[in-house]
Order: structure tokens, then C-alpha cells, then sequence
């Protein structure tokens, strides 16, 4: 069965470097999301992207964050200058498109920043 | 905007008994609603959905319907297993929020042996 896939599934950074998040999407889908879940909180929504370019982003996805998806198979959040209270669970999302379909979420990547 | 509510946990059950984590929305439009499970240490993997007002989603035992009326979409089991131990979110998306997922709080569930 087709499956969203995270690496790394745990960085540790230090505060103020930049860290990159992968994620590769299932092939045929069109939509991808980062979502973030701080521990023991709910998940929230990052920025969605389709036709490479950002369609809509939330108040949390500040210019700190941006996302690429490089060579058409990966798709990438990038933190440019960590800060500790972004330390969270980050999950990357694809959909394929049509109302009524559901999101595919990947294992996430635990982002410890130190 | 578009929002989902879910009842506080974590709720401890036995083995056995009967299981309901209540789920209520505001959205315009008809938005999809959805139930999440994401058991200890891994992601969120789909539990189960429903497209439309009357529509019952299930799997593995796991049953909500779509209720437009009362803008709820609770999950239900009748008999719970220690393996269902986990946490559970409603989730929904398609309303005025587009296509993003937008999740409740999560519910814990425990079940004891």
C-alpha cells in the first residue's frame, strides 16, 4: 500500500541552525501539508501546497518556515533559524484530488531543539 | 472558521466495554468528516470517514455517522480491546477552511485488561 514517507523520524538541533525536513508524498497526489503537533497538544495546520506553489499557509508559518518540493518527488520544510518552542512532532500530509478524499499522513519526524 | 470540538480524555474503559468519543463541528458547505487514530510512538493513520449527511463510516469495529442536524460525528465501538488503546481525533475538511485537515483536540483513550 502506498505510504507517506518522513526522514529523519528524530533530529535533535541546536537553537538558531537551520534544519530540513523530508518528506516524500504518495506519487499520484497533488496536495501536500505540514502539520505540527507540540507534545501532548492537538495538530496544526503549517501551509498546503499544490501546483508548486504555497496555497494557503496558517499565522504559525511564519517567515521562519518555507517549504519546496525540489525534483517533483520530495517535498521539503525547511526552519531557518530554530527556536525551542519549535520543538514538535512535524507530519507531512499528501491527498490526491476530489471533495471527500482523505489526507495520508507519514510517521512524522520528532524535531528536538536543544 | 471552521472548527472541531471533541470530548475531553482520556477515558479509561475495560476490555469489553462499549466505547463513545463524542465529535461536534462548525463548518458551512459540506465538509468531509473523519476520525484519526494514532497509536503510541507512531503518525496518524485514517480510522475511518464519511462524505455526506447520513453517511457511516467504519472500520475495524469503529463506527460514526454524519449527522447534518446536529453537526456531529461521533465514534463508536461496542466492545472495546486493550489494542485499541491510543488517541483518537475527529477530524474534518472541505468546509469553508478548504481542503486542509483541521483536527480537534484528540481524545485518549486507555482500555484495561
Amino acid at each position: 500500500e502506498p505510504e507517506v514517507t518522513q526522514t529523519p523520524s528524530h533530529q535533535v538541533t541546536q537553537m538558531g541552525q537551520e534544519v530540513i525536513l523530508h518528506c516524500v508524498p504518495i506519487s499520484n497526489h497533488l496536495y501536500f501539508y505540514w502539520y505540527r503537533q507540540i507534545l501532548g497538544q492537538k495538530v496544526e495546520f503549517l501551509v498546503s501546497f499544490y501546483n508548486n506553489e504555497i496555497s494557503e499557509k496558517s499565522e504559525i508559518f511564519d517567515d521562519q518556515f518555507s517549504v519546496e518540493r525540489p525534483d517533483g518527488s520530495n517535498f521539503t520544510l525547511k526552519i531557518r533559524s530554530t527556536k525551542l518552542e519549535d520543538s514538535a512532532m512535524y507530519f507531512c500530509a499528501s491527498r490526491k484530488q476530489g471533495a471527500g478524499t482523505e489526507a495520508f499522513f507519514g510517521q512524522g519526524t520528532r524535531l528536538t531543539v536543544v | 472558521g471552521d472548527s472541531v470540538t471533541q470530548m475531553e480524555g482520556p477515558v479509561t474503559l475495560s476490555e469489553e466495554a462499549f466505547l463513545t468519543i463524542n465529535c461536534t463541528y462548525t463548518a458551512t458547505g459540506y465538509p468531509s468528516l473523519f476520525w484519526y487514530v494514532q497509536y503510541p510512538g507512531e503518525g496518524l493513520q485514517l480510522l475511518l470517514k464519511a462524505t455526506k449527511a447520513d453517511d457511516k463510516g467504519s472500520n475495524k469495529g469503529f463506527e460514526a455517522t454524519y449527522r447534518k442536524e446536529t453537526t456531529s460525528f461521533h465514534l463508536e465501538k461496542g466492545s472495546v480491546q486493550v489494542s485499541d488503546s491510543a488517541v483518537y481525533f475527529c477530524a474534518l475538511s472541505g468546509g469553508t477552511g478548504g481542503f486542509k485537515t483541521i483536527f480537534g483536540a484528540g481524545t485518549r483513550l486507555f482500555v484495561k485488561a
